[in-house]
């Protein structure tokens, strides 16, 4: 069945650094591709999204590509604060509209 | 404001005692969805509906009941909750059925069954 892989945490950065999350999927046919962010105590929250085929989403200085060919959504942000310190979902909708998430990344930024 | 609302955020009960888990939504959406939360698994769908009256089963349904009454509420039935049911419950609504279609999420509840 359709699945989303993403890399276990929690990931520890220093303020300014550079973030990078993987995440691989597979799924038949051709998902859209989303970046859930959960913040401490809340619920999730749509980060950003993809649709198609080397679609860039982006929000809040964060990407990801949609790479069909490597079956890859990996977020990216080139200078991260501490108020990114949440944790972070990627997911799929798959052709019968399900969302299935990956297992979450909890990131974590130290001033 | 547009918002998804759960009630109660924390909930903790003993096994056997049955429980109603509320979730409203005020965007007038006709998809509404159930997701439990555990570590390590992300998360996983429990119930979902598509409109008034019309529900199905998720990935993780045993041991849960949803009823879809009015379009606005959701609420998640717990007739004889059990520790493993344990965990963070979300409740999402969106405007409709599809690929593009955002997803809002309600503020969680932490449930505890002892």
């Amino acid at each position: 069945g359709n699945s989303v892989t993403q890399m276990e945490g929690p990931v520890t950065l220093s303020e300014e650094a550079f973030l990078t999350i993987n995440c691989t999927y597979t799924a038949t046919g051709y998902p859209s591709l989303f970046w859930y962010v959960q913040y401490p105590g809340e619920g999730l929250q749509l980060l950003l999204k993809a649709t198609k085929a080397d679609d860039k989403g982006s929000n809040k200085g964060f990407e990801a590509t949609y790479r069909k060919e490597t079956t890859s959504f990996h977020l990216e942000k080139g200078s991260v604060q501490v108020s990114d310190s949440a944790v972070y979902f990627c997911a799929l909708c798959d052709s019968s509209y399900k969302l299935i998430f990956g297992s979450g990344t909890r990131l974590l930024v130290r001033p | 404001e547009a918002q998804v609302t759960q009630n109660p955020r924390y909930l903790i009960t003993v096994t056997g005692k049955k429980l109603t888990v509320t979730c409203s939504q005020n965007m007038n959406h006709e998809y509404m969805s159930w997701y439990r939360q555990d570590p390590g698994l992300g998360l996983r769908q429990i119930y979902y509906s598509m409109n008034v009256e019309v529900t199905d089963k998720g990935d993780v349904p045993e041991g849960y009941k949803v009823s879809r009454k009015e379009k606005r509420n959701f609420p998640l039935i717990l007739e004889s909750p059990s520790p493993n049911q344990t965990s963070l419950y979300f409740c999402a609504s969106s405007f409709s059925i599809g690929r593009d279609y955002e997803q809002y999420f309600g503020p969680g509840t932490r449930l505890t069954v002892t």
